[in-house]
């Protein structure tokens, strides 16, 4: 059974640093492309990462590119996301997802990661 | 930048209605994929490059499409059904979704 399991949310103050996780199993992680995908409260879903199945290729919006970096670490079956520079408006439930194919759609979701930032 | 416009943004069905959910992109994709998300819930797959059902979706559910219009229907309306769709592309950078339809039981 494919399941992500994100952690390292909280409240954070605005100009601050989070670093998130997700833990992957029940699948060969290094075999996909993963992604970080965002929803504010009440509001919709707004894609942030996703990363190569090597890591060298890393593609981002441009409301987090400079910001924000994904990472992953295949010996440990996780990905990363970095977020510096924290904005009122990066406050959010991350989730992490995986695509199923190459710059596609996200055939599994975890549960996600609440991150507040304010003072 | 494609974005995507879902109509309607509200609305409510009865059981054994026929709904049809649309999704318009600003430019031509290639392919259009929608997902069900529930109230305190993760989004799920729902439907993959237009018109093919997830694993476990029931076959009232059927996506349709191609250029900029896209639609996503149900033959008939259950209550399990009440959630709120969004569609998404990445035929183009950056990967978008739509901004999502939220469908109710009467």
């Amino acid at each position: 059974e494919v399941q992500l399991v994100e952690s390292g949310g909280g409240l954070v103050q605005p100009g601050r640093s989070l670093k998130l996780s997700c833990a992957a199993s029940g699948f060969t992680f290094s075999n996909y492309y993963m992604a970080w995908v965002r929803q504010a409260p009440k509001k919709g879903l707004e894609w942030v990462a996703t990363i190569s199945t090597s890591g060298s290729r890393t593609y981002y919006p441009d409301s987090v590119k400079g910001r924000f970096t994904i990472s992953r670490d295949n010996a440990k079956s996780s990905l990363y996301l970095q977020m510096n520079s924290l904005k009122s408006e990066d406050t959010a439930t991350y989730y992490c997802a995986r695509h199923k194919l190459k710059n596609t759609y996200f055939d599994y979701w975890g549960q996600g990661v609440m991150v507040t930032v304010s003072s | 930048e494609i974005v995507l416009t879902q109509s309607p943004t509200t609305m409510a069905a009865s059981p054994g209605e026929k709904v049809t959910l649309t999704c318009r992109a600003s430019s031509s994709v290639s392919y259009m994929h929608w997902y069900q998300q529930k109230s305190g819930a993760s989004p799920k797959l729902w439907i993959y490059d237009t018109s093919n059902r997830a694993s476990g979706v029931p076959n009232r559910f059927s996506g349709s499409g191609s250029g900029t219009s896209y639609s996503l229907t149900i033959s008939s309306m259950e209550t399990e059904d009440a959630a709120t769709y969004y569609c998404q592309q990445w035929s183009s950078n950056p990967l978008t979704f739509g901004s999502g339809t939220k469908l109710e039981i009467k």
